[in-house]
């Protein structure tokens, strides 16, 4: 089957400026969260989405919000970009509600110049 | 709250050696899910294993192998006759979804780095 697909993989873009991030999940999955990536602060949660919902949020500013749709496919957005937000971005999907865990994607490399 | 403590930042080894990672956790959750996770330099995080708190039976898994103790609060993998392929961060990572109105939201340890020279 089908793992989970992020696009894009590699971004550059510019302080001041926004970006929009997109995860499919594995087909009957309806939890999708996000993670964030950097050397300093390692893997850090961003938000979760369970059948449209945003179900828990992590410590992130107002700038980091995200989306789900009714076909489980999830946007994140970064408005206003800081080059602190250059990051791995992950996305992971799940079932949602039997504690199995999650299956990640490749991620999307996000670089702020 | 909930932690993950991965105390070795680096280890390298020889192939062929045994390799030992090590990770301690802390919850007040009485059910909880405990996972490993490989990073190879591609970035995707790999599942490896999930382990639940009502189950301290150690796993085998070809030359992957874990040991769960509650009691000391640790879940430690072990690589036995390592290969240069097993080269990647590992993390350890914890969740508790009856606590988290259902949310699967994983905890990450700092992850260690594995390097396997030939």
């Amino acid at each position: 089957k089908a793992g989970v697909t992020q696009t894009p993989r590699y971004l550059i873009k510019t302080r001041g400026q926004q970006v929009t991030l997109s995860c499919s999940p594995i087909s009957g999955h309806r939890s999708v969260s996000w993670y964030q990536q950097t050397p300093g602060q390692g893997l850090q949660f961003l938000f979760e989405y369970f059948s449209e919902t945003q179900r828990n949020k992590g410590n992130f500013p107002g700038r980091f919000s995200g989306r789900q749709f009714s076909n489980s496919r999830s946007e994140m957005n970064v408005s206003t970009l800081e080059l602190g937000d250059s990051a791995l971005y992950l996305c992971a999907s799940s079932w949602g509600d039997r504690g199995y865990g999650y299956t990640f994607g490749s991620g999307t490399r996000l670089t702020v110049v | 709250a909930q932690k993950v403590t991965q105390a070795q930042t680096e280890i390298s080894v020889v192939e062929k050696e045994d390799v030992t990672l090590d990770c301690v956790y802390e919850t007040r959750d009485t059910t909880y899910y405990l996972f490993w996770y490989k990073q190879p330099p591609s970035g995707e995080l790999v599942f490896l294993i999930r382990r639940n708190s009502f189950d301290e039976q150690n796993e085998i898994s070809g030359r992957y192998s874990w040991n769960f103790q509650k009691s000391t609060s640790s879940f430690n993998f072990t690589i036995t006759a390592s290969q240069v392929v097993d080269s990647a961060v590992y993390f350890c990572a914890l969740t508790s979804p009856l606590t988290q109105g259902g949310s699967e939201k994983l905890v990450f340890g700092k992850g260690t780095k594995l390097t396997v020279n030939p």
